[in-house]
């Protein structure tokens, strides 16, 4: 159990235009959703905080307006990095959690995004 | 300055030996979670320790929480090669939205 999918796994695109990234929950329902970023070597970064139904919580230097959020449904949320650049590649990594009393999160399986 | 310190950042050891790695932190913790990753993909949850003294056990790797609750060890005993990856310990503080608080990481190498 506590499966999360990513799609795409990878993806290439060219500057300026928009990428789509799917994080879904496969066998429960994620009442909140994390989407963060990881540079090679290093730790993951919070993103931002989404909770189904309501507008995302980014931190702070994360600019809301290039990167899009939304938690449409308990098993779904999107990320989508609007006029991309080079210095937007990254590898992007969602979790999703249930609640409960531990707030385990289980992790996507990452998309890596290049902006050429 | 990251809240979660973790220490080595770097471990290369050969098959057989044992390692630890350490997370600490000067906060409190509501949970402490450990985590490993492969190149390439999103951590796996290994583990998590919600009480201070907890001591948790997971084939060869043992996780302790520290009694205050701002500490964590990972000790991995007789490493094998598949224990190679990157290993992430991250705190949950309810006041804080409940969000995980990631240490650094630990690049753990395993040479045969």
């Amino acid at each position: 159990g506590a499966v999360v999918s990513q799609h795409p796994s990878w993806v290439i695109c060219k500057s300026g235009t928009s990428v789509k990234i799917e994080c879904r929950s496969l066998d429960f329902q994620a009442t909140t959703m994390f989407w963060y970023r990881q540079f090679p070597k290093q730790s993951l970064m919070l993103m931002a905080t989404s909770n189904e139904g309501s507008k995302a919580t980014y931190e702070q230097g994360v600019e809301k307006d290039k990167f899009l959020i939304n938690h449409a449904s308990l098993t779904l949320s999107t990320l989508t990095v609007t006029s991309a650049h080079p210095e937007d590649s990254s590898f992007y990594i969602c979790s999703a959690t249930s609640g409960g009393s531990s707030y385990e999160q289980y992790f996507g399986p990452g998309t890596r995004l290049t902006v050429t | 300055t990251q809240l979660l310190e973790q220490s080595p950042q770097f471990l290369s050891i050969q098959e057989g030996e044992n390692l630890t790695v350490y997370c600490n932190s000067s906060s409190v913790f509501s949970s402490l979670q450990w985590y490993r990753q492969e190149p390439g993909e999103g951590p796996v949850l290994l583990v998590t320790v919600v009480t201070g003294g907890e001591v948790k056990k997971l084939k060869r790797l043992t996780f302790q929480f520290g009694d205050a609750r701002k500490d964590s060890s990972l000790h991995i005993t007789a490493a094998q090669p598949g224990d190679t990856g990157l290993y992430l310990c991250a705190g949950v503080i309810v006041a804080a939205g409940n969000k995980l608080t990631f240490g650094g990481g630990t690049r753990v190498l395993v040479k045969p």
